[in-house]
């Protein structure tokens, strides 16, 4: 079974651009995830979709961030403009039903 | 906030069982003790979960408190690709409860 896909899989930056992040999430599995792992912590979630709808957005910073699941499989997340406090590892993980969750590889921002 | 506590580091021989201890003193009744661990460079890898009773899989064992305040992951054989970030988290038992990942345990199997 193939996993979760992520692309692409480093970006380097300069701030005030803009930035986008693709997942390809496991086949069949309904709910998709996007984290940001700041260097030396535990990912934190920013946004959870089941299907093409958002559950859960709380921790997204609208004024810079959007996420997107059209037709309810890939996921695009965007950043712009960009910050250096953005520089991350940004996650993408699925569930089928909700309880466990299997990661991608991750992206690396660097923001300059 | 994370609900559980974790030493920051450990280290095991190669070949030797890991135990790796979680507090999560403040777990309802209705949460589940899940356990991933992150290799570097790599996404976070689901291990086990558990409710109450002791959990085994083909990676690991959840040893769970009769008073669930507390666990022990073991890994009953530690080999160096052992060598990860392990996160005990605290989860609710509904699709919107979160994962909310702490700073984990880096474990670190020596030859």
């Amino acid at each position: 079974e193939a996993g979760v896909a992520q692309s692409p899989r480093y970006k380097i930056i300069e701030k005030r651009q803009s930035v986008a992040f693709w997942c390809n999430p496991i086949s069949g599995h309904a709910t998709l995830y996007w984290y940001q792992q700041i260097l030396g912590q535990g990912p934190k979630l920013l946004i959870q979709f089941q299907n093409n709808g958002v559950v859960d957005d709380s921790q997204l910073p609208k004024d810079r961030f959007s996420a997107e699941r059209l037709k309810g499989v890939d996921s695009t997340l965007k950043i712009q403009p960009a910050k250096l406090e953005d520089s991350a590892v940004y996650l993408c993980a699925s569930s089928p039903s909700g309880d466990t969750q299997y990661f991608g590889p991750g992206t690396r921002l660097t923001v300059l | 906030d994370a609900k559980t506590t974790q030493p920051p580091s450990m280290d095991c021989a190669e070949g030797r069982a890991a135990n790796l201890p979680c507090n999560h003193s403040t777990i309802s009744g209705n949460e589940y003790v899940y356990w991933y661990r992150q290799i570097h460079s790599q996404g976070p890898q689901y291990i086990i979960h558990g409710l109450k009773n002791n959990e085994t899989n083909e990676m690991a064992s959840l040893i769970i408190t009769e008073d669930r305040k507390s666990s022990t992951l073991i890994l009953p054989h530690a080999t160096l690709r052992d060598t990860a970030v392990y996160y005990c988290i605290v989860r609710g038992q509904y699709n919107t409860d979160k994962l909310i990942f702490g700073t984990g345990t880096r474990l670190q199997v020596f030859p």
